[in-house]
């Protein structure tokens, strides 16, 4: 059973770029989460998607999107990116959303 | 709000037992949940447990659940140097989707 990857492992931008940050979710997960974890702060919500809808979105701005993939997979885009942006992005995978399980993480770097 | 707060900082023995704390705020989460997280990784699941359970074991690790004082602990019995990493405790929102974190407990372990 293959879990949850997510590419790249790193990425250096700088201010006012866009970013794309992929995440293949584990077989058998219909349900994808992204968390955006800045450092030495737990990890904080940004969105869910469920078959290919978003289902549910923390409190970011609208410059954070997303997409779900036929196959359950998923990107996270951020828009006008800002220095504050610069953290480890973790992706989460699920069915019936009870054990969310973690990918190692994007760790974007905003020069 | 939702909040979720744990101590920042833990410091044990070899062969110790470890207790983590948490406390939550919201009183019709779902599941709570244990996650690790080792220096630049993902977070890896624990364990968790489902909010009318007391208590929940797995091998080394023992669960407590206050649904009352909406207060959760993780104990680790025989505590290793493997197990130096931080810890962070989480709800389920009341729809299931998003988990809230807490801002991690450090746990260091000295030989």
């Amino acid at each position: 059973e293959t879990g949850v990857t997510q590419s790249p492992t790193h990425l250096i931008k700088t201010r006012g770029q866009q970013v794309t940050l992929r995440c293949s979710s584990q077989s058998g997960h219909n349900t994808v989460s992204w968390y955006q974890q800045a450092l030495g702060q737990g990890p904080q919500f940004i969105f869910q998607y469920y078959r290919e809808e978003e289902n549910g979105r923390g409190n970011f701005p609208p410059r954070f999107s997303g997409l779900q993939f036929p196959n359950y997979s998923s990107e996270l885009n951020v828009n006008a990116l800002e220095l504050d942006d610069s953290a480890l992005y973790l992706c989460a995978s699920s069915s019936q959303g009870k054990e969310q399980f973690f990918g190692p993480g994007t760790r974007l770097t905003v020069l | 709000g939702e909040d979720v707060e744990q101590s920042l900082f833990l410091s044990v023995r070899e062969g110790d037992s470890s207790v983590i704390n948490c406390t939550y705020t919201d009183s019709s989460s779902t599941y709570l949940y244990w996650y690790k997280q080792e220096p630049g990784a993902g977070l890896q699941l624990l364990t968790y447990i489902f909010s009318n359970m007391d208590m929940k074991q797995d091998q080394r690790l023992t669960v407590l659940l206050n649904k009352k004082d909406k207060h959760l602990s993780l104990r680790i019995a025989d505590t290793q140097t493997g197990d130096s990493a931080i810890y962070f405790c989480a709800e389920n929102d009341n729809q299931g989707g998003k988990l809230i974190f807490g801002q991690g407990t450090e746990l260091s372990v000295k030989p």
